[in-house]
């Protein structure tokens, strides 16, 4: 596996209170991006960020936030969390191609999240 | 607006049968196709892609046609084994949008 790390693993929460999600790599890849996973619809991009401080949104965005601060950390922050935010969080990496088209996305080993 | 179909969402074959998926894209863009599997409780790994610039790529047993004028591409597993059994998904395109997801079962 690339080197890619998210934690937590598993976290439960109350609806309301904040909470932070983190992805960590050791590959240098410039892309790096949020998805949720939940039964029936796969994989849906939340945010993603081109570089550092350079973010942009996914299919699913509200309710959620980013940071990028460095190149190996990205951050996903809900502010409040609801119950329908409960799912599955997967961070993945990618480096551009010479053509600048997208490329293979390494994922990292997912969290899962339940907010009651 | 721009998606990607998968179909279909569940598939059940006997060991040593072929399997097909097939996914069904709208953005005439795009120029990257790669199929995702997913084991239960694991992360999406690439098991395979393919480039705009060509028509079918094989490794092994599992190869992926394209089809851009239809804008279709598919997945072909042959001889299955039961450690084929896995969600597969096709993308992301352009826009970072996936399949929703195939349920393959291959029964020993």
């Amino acid at each position: 596996d690339a080197g890619i790390t998210q934690s937590p693993r598993h976290k439960v929460t109350e609806t309301g209170t904040p909470v932070t999600l983190r992805c960590h790599q050791t590959e240098n890849h410039r892309y790096m991006y949020w998805y949720r996973q939940d039964p029936g619809h796969g994989l849906r991009l939340i945010h993603y960020s081109y570089g550092v401080k350079d973010t942009d949104k996914g299919e699913v965005s509200d309710g959620y936030s980013v940071s990028r601060s460095k190149t190996e950390d990205f951050l996903l922050t809900l502010e409040s969390a609801t119950s329908s935010q409960t799912s599955v969080y997967f961070c993945a990496i990618s480096e551009s191609s010479t053509s600048g088209s997208i490329n293979e996305q390494f994922f990292g080993p997912g969290t899962r999240l339940t907010v009651l | 607006g721009e998606n990607v179909e998968q179909h279909p969402s569940t598939l059940s074959v006997q060991e040593g049968d072929s399997a097909v998926i097939k996914c069904t894209y709208s953005d005439s863009a795009s120029n990257y196709f790669p199929w995702y599997k997913q084991e239960l409780g694991k992360r999406p790994q690439l098991i395979i892609d393919i480039r705009s610039n060509v028509g079918e790529k094989k490794d092994q047993r599992i190869a992926v046609t394209l089809n851009k004028t239809a804008k279709h591409f598919s997945l072909h597993i042959t001889e299955t084994q039961p450690e084929d059994s896995a969600v597969y998904f096709c993308g992301p395109d352009n826009d970072m949008r996936f399949g929703a997801g195939t349920r393959l079962t291959v029964k020993p």
